[in-house]
């Protein structure tokens, strides 16, 4: 089955240590998403990428970075984790038809990497 | 301000209830509106969504939402819940020129036997 997969699906890591989690997608989606959630919130969107074209939340902190070295595959590095950094980072997909004439598309999510900073 | 609210943080049934939950949303052009679900530790999942045409869309798993444009209200709803049904819930809206979400802050589903 077509799908978006994150790794690992737990991982801990030290204050200040340097983190990178996966996302991979075999839906052939153009558009990749990063989401921040924290416990009983909703989703909050750090980046997204239209094909390689990289679209950074304005509040999204600087610690935060992301690359997307093909359509597969999208990685968050956080750069220097701090406690409040600690939560669930879910990954998405979709398929956008234009960057000139975007519409909301269906996003397809990943089960998520929880993340705990010790 | 494009926004979603969702007035109940969390509901509690009976297996077998009926269900509503409620999203009104605030948006400023035609809104594209999605209902997601998320069990425990997992990540969310498209039940339905509303982007024209009959206001009474049907989802999986037995959902269904009603947009109701006068109101700006896109309630879910499934006549008969199941224990399976116990998660959070998530109301969505996009629209034209934006590839991104605004979610609700959720509505978190306690069934009991």
């Amino acid at each position: 089955d077509a799908m978006v997969i994150q790794n690992p699906r737990y991982q801990v890591t030290q204050f200040g240590k340097p983190v990178t989690l996966s996302c991979s997608q075999t839906l052939n989606h153009n558009v990749m998403y990063w989401y921040q959630q924290k416990s009983s919130q909703a989703p909050k969107l750090l980046f997204h990428y239209y094909d390689k074209d990289f679209n950074n939340e304005a509040d999204t902190p600087d610690n935060f970075q992301s690359r997307r070295p093909n359509t597969s595959f999208c990685f968050l590095d956080i750069r220097s984790p701090g406690l409040g950094d600690a939560a669930m980072y879910l990954c998405a997909t979709s398929r956008e038809l234009t960057a000139s004439t975007a519409v909301t598309q269906p996003q397809h999510f990943g089960d998520g990497t929880r993340l705990s900073i010790l | 301000a494009q926004s979603v609210t969702q007035p109940d943080i969390h509901i509690t049934v009976s297996e077998g209830a009926s269900l509503e939950l409620r999203c009104n949303y605030s948006y400023g052009a035609t809104p594209y509106l999605f209902w997601y679900v998320q069990s425990p530790g997992q990540g969310l999942q498209l039940l339905l969504k509303y982007f024209s045409g009959d206001t009474l869309v049907q989802g999986i798993k037995g959902f269904e939402a009603e947009f109701k444009r006068s109101q700006s209200s896109f309630n879910l709803r499934k006549p008969s819940v199941h224990w399976s049904d116990a998660a959070e819930y998530f109301c969505a809206v996009g629209g034209y020129n934006t590839d991104k979400l605004i979610f609700g802050t959720g509505t978190r589903l306690q069934v009991f036997p």
